[in-house]
């Protein structure tokens, strides 16, 4: 079965850190490029991140750009957003998935949620 | 990156069909073919129901149709269902490596 399973969020003071997981299973990361998509409570999607298959190319947002920093570990078949210089505006539910042309594919994440408040 | 423009909210009774629109710009939702569709049941993860424009994932019901027309893309469900009550969420490649959502439509079933 094909799963995607996020870790890491909870809850962290304004300027703090997290580093997010996605642990995959039931296919092999290293063929897909994958994304972050965040959501807060009660909004809408907001694409985050994008990290092409072999880790060499990455994509950031406007809002995390210089703060966050998407990577992965293919031998590990894991995904990871480290989150620095956060803010209360980053407080979300954030997902990963798998994208193909140009589309994120099922399943998704149940994502993990990031409280960032003092 | 703004965010694609959607209407709040659509309804329609069960069996009639309900179309959302998604614009965009020139720069993302006119310049690709790389428009996606979402559902997302309330506290579920979102649910990929058209991507390319038009194409359906295998699964989902040829009742899910989707279109574009210079910079507005739209998404048709036909023969309403209960359990299409949902929102709906289109994306688009925006150019320069990145993504952008459209701002969401909640469905209700009457």
């Amino acid at each position: 079965e094909v799963q995607l399973v996020e870790s890491g969020g909870g809850l962290v003071q304004p300027g703090g850190s997290l580093r997010l997981s996605c642990a995959a299973s039931g296919f092999t990361l290293k063929n897909y490029w994958m994304h972050w998509v965040r959501q807060a409570p009660g909004e809408g999607l907001v694409w985050v991140s994008r990290i092409n298959a072999d880790g060499s190319g990455t994509d950031y947002a406007d809002s995390v750009r210089g703060r966050f920093t998407i990577s992965r570990d293919n031998a590990k078949n894991t995904l990871y957003l480290q989150m620095n210089s956060l803010r209360a505006e980053d407080t979300a539910v954030y997902f990963c998935a798998r994208e193909i042309v140009g589309a994120l594919t099922d399943p998704w994440g149940q994502g993990t949620l990031v409280t960032v408040s003092s | 990156q703004p965010a694609l423009t959607q209407p709040p909210s659509a309804s329609g009774s069960p069996g009639q069909s309900v179309t959302i629109s998604c614009t965009g710009t020139s720069s993302d939702v006119g310049g690709y073919n790389y428009v996606s569709w979402y559902q997302q049941h309330p506290g579920k993860a979102p649910k990929l129901m058209i991507y390319e424009v038009t194409k359906r994932p295998s699964g989902v019901p040829d009742r899910f149709s989707g279109s574009k027309s210079g910079n507005t893309a739209s998404l048709t469900v036909s023969g309403l269902q209960a359990e299409d009550e949902a929102d709906y969420y289109c994306s688009s490649y925006a150019g320069s490596n990145n993504f952008v959502f459209g701002t969401g439509t909640k469905v209700t079933v009457l």
